[in-house]
C-alpha cells in the first residue's frame, strides 16, 4: 500500500518570512495530492491539492509543487503569519480507488511574532 | 449548507465495552469516510461508504464496522474496546462521481479507553 513520509515534524519561522514542508509518496499510482491544515482541537482542513497531470499550483500565499518522477511533493507558505500557525498534514491517494487518503505524520507549524 | 457533524464530541468507555459514534454528511454529499487520528499522528483510513455498502476499507479488523444509511449519515462501531483505540475519530463526506477525493472532515468525536 501507500507509504507517506512528511519532514519536518516541526517547523519554526519568524513572521514574514516563507515555510516549506516536504512528502515522499512511494506509489507511483498515487495521482491526487491535498494538503490539509488543523488547529489545536479543530478539524482538518483542505488547503490546496494538486493533481499529477500538473507540477505546481498557487493559491495567494500557498503554493504546493509535485515531482512525480522523486515521488515527492512540497506545500510552501510565503509572507507567513500567526494564523498559519498550526499541524499541516499532507496525504495521497489514487482518484481510481476509494476515497482513501494515506496521510503523513504531520508538521507543527509555529510562526513567531 | 451545512457542514459535517458528528456525536459524541467526547466518551470514555473501558476496555472490552462497544461503542457507536455517529456522523452526519456534508448537505449533497452521498460518501462517508472514517479516519483514526492518534495523538501527534496523521489521520488513518478505516473505511469508507457509498450507497450503504462498505466501499473500501483499510487496515482494521473487523471489530471497527460501519453503516450507512438512506439520508447518506453514518455510524462507526467498534467492539471489544482496547486501550490502543483511544483517539480522534474523523468521519469526512465528499461526492463520489466528482472525480476527486475532496473530503470534507467533522471536528471527530474523542474517544478514550480506560
Amino acid at each position: 500500500g501507500e507509504n507517506v513520509e512528511q519532514h519536518p515534524s516541526t517547523l519554526s519561522v519568524q513572521e514574514g518570512d516563507s515555510a516549506v514542508i516536504k512528502c515522499t509518496y512511494s506509489d507511483s499510482a498515487s495521482n491526487y495530492f491535498p494538503w490539509y491544515k488543523q488547529e489545536l482541537g479543530k478539524r482538518p482542513q483542505l488547503i490546496i491539492d494538486i493533481r499529477s497531470n500538473v507540477g505546481e499550483k498557487k493559491d495567494q500565499r500557498i503554493a504546493v509543487t509535485l515531482n512525480k518522477t522523486a515521488k515527492h511533493f512540497s506545500l510552501h507558505i510565503t509572507e507567513t503569519q500567526p494564523e498559519d500557525s498550526a499541524v499541516y498534514f499532507c496525504a495521497a491517494s489514487n482518484l481510481g480507488s476509494a476515497r482513501q487518503l494515506t496521510f503523513g505524520s504531520g508538521t507543527q507549524l509555529t510562526v513567531l511574532p | 449548507e451545512t457542514g459535517v457533524t458528528q456525536s459524541p464530541t467526547h466518551l470514555i468507555k473501558t476496555r472490552g465495552q462497544q461503542v457507536t459514534l455517529r456522523c452526519s454528511s456534508q448537505s449533497g454529499h452521498n460518501t462517508v469516510s472514517w479516519y483514526q487520528q492518534a495523538l501527534g499522528q496523521g489521520p488513518q483510513f478505516i473505511f469508507q461508504y457509498y450507497r450503504e455498502e462498505e466501499n473500501g476499507r483499510g487496515n482494521f479488523p473487523p471489530r471497527f464496522s460501519g453503516l450507512q444509511f438512506p439520508n447518506y449519515s453514518s455510524e462507526l462501531n467498534v467492539n471489544a474496546l482496547e486501550l490502543d483505540d483511544s483517539a480522534l475519530y474523523l468521519c469526512a463526506s465528499s461526492l463520489e462521481g466528482t472525480g476527486a477525493n475532496v473530503l470534507t472532515f467533522g471536528a471527530g468525536s474523542r474517544l478514550t479507553v480506560l
